[in-house]
């Protein structure tokens, strides 16, 4: 199985900042990854699809890059609305594999 | 608007079995892959099983091959999840969700608890 190693587990910032968050590949996934925002209590939104892809509705402060092995999410100009905890996922191979998450928090 | 609405979640006893259903609408759900994603209480996101478009492949998670079974009717726009040989460390919230090829997991459902406790 591919697994997928997110960093930091937690991370603490302010309204305003900008953030990454990374993600890596036990093996190469090509440019098949996603990443996820998850609310308490709600289901997984999709942000980030194929490493860089935009979802539809998406806010642009919103950007993903990397292929093969390494991945980010960046976010810029963090709003309030954004503290939630963050998830990348490989679907290259069956079982598709996600990260541990990473909890982005309110400094 | 795409929608996917799971059922029959539930505390059940260790060894028990359960069937859960996820209802699809707002979509050709004929066209669509759909998989299950659980997340036990406080813990990370993992992948079940899927059952692709017209449910001639299906594939699981090592953790629950040969207990867990996919299933999906096109004419009803369902699919199901029957769950066999409970045991505890299946409790968790489950999650169906839609996949476009390629795409990741672009719609999901509410989700539905199981519990297993004696």
């Amino acid at each position: 199985d591919i697994q997928m190693t997110q960093s930091p587990s937690t991370l603490s910032a302010s309204v305003g900042d900008r953030v990454t968050i990374t993600c890596r590949a036990s093996q190469t996934i090509n440019i098949w990854l996603a990443w996820y925002q998850q609310k308490p209590g709600k289901a997984p939104k999709l942000l980030i699809y194929r490493a860089s892809s935009l979802e539809s509705g998406v806010s642009s402060r919103f950007s993903g890059s990397g292929y093969g092995t390494d991945f980010t999410l960046t976010i810029n100009s963090l709003q309030p609305d954004d503290f939630a905890t963050y998830y990348c996922q490989q679907y290259k191979t069956y079982p598709y594999t996600f990260g541990q998450g990473t909890n982005l928090e309110i400094k | 608007q795409v929608q996917l609405v799971e059922s029959g979640g539930g505390v059940v006893q260790p060894g028990r079995s359960l069937r859960l259903s996820c209802a699809a609408s707002g979509f050709a759900f004929s066209n669509y892959d759909i998989h299950w994603v659980r997340q036990a209480p406080g813990k990370g996101l993992e992948w079940v099983a899927v059952i692709s478009y017209d449910g001639s492949n299906k594939f699981y998670a090592e953790s629950v091959q040969g207990r867990f079974t996919i299933s999906r009717d096109n004419s009803n726009n369902t699919v199901s999840l029957q769950l066999n040989t409970l045991r505890a460390d299946d409790t968790a919230v489950y999650y169906c969700t839609k996949a476009p090829q390629r795409w990741g997991f672009d719609s999901w459902g509410q989700g539905t608890l199981v519990t297993v406790s004696s």
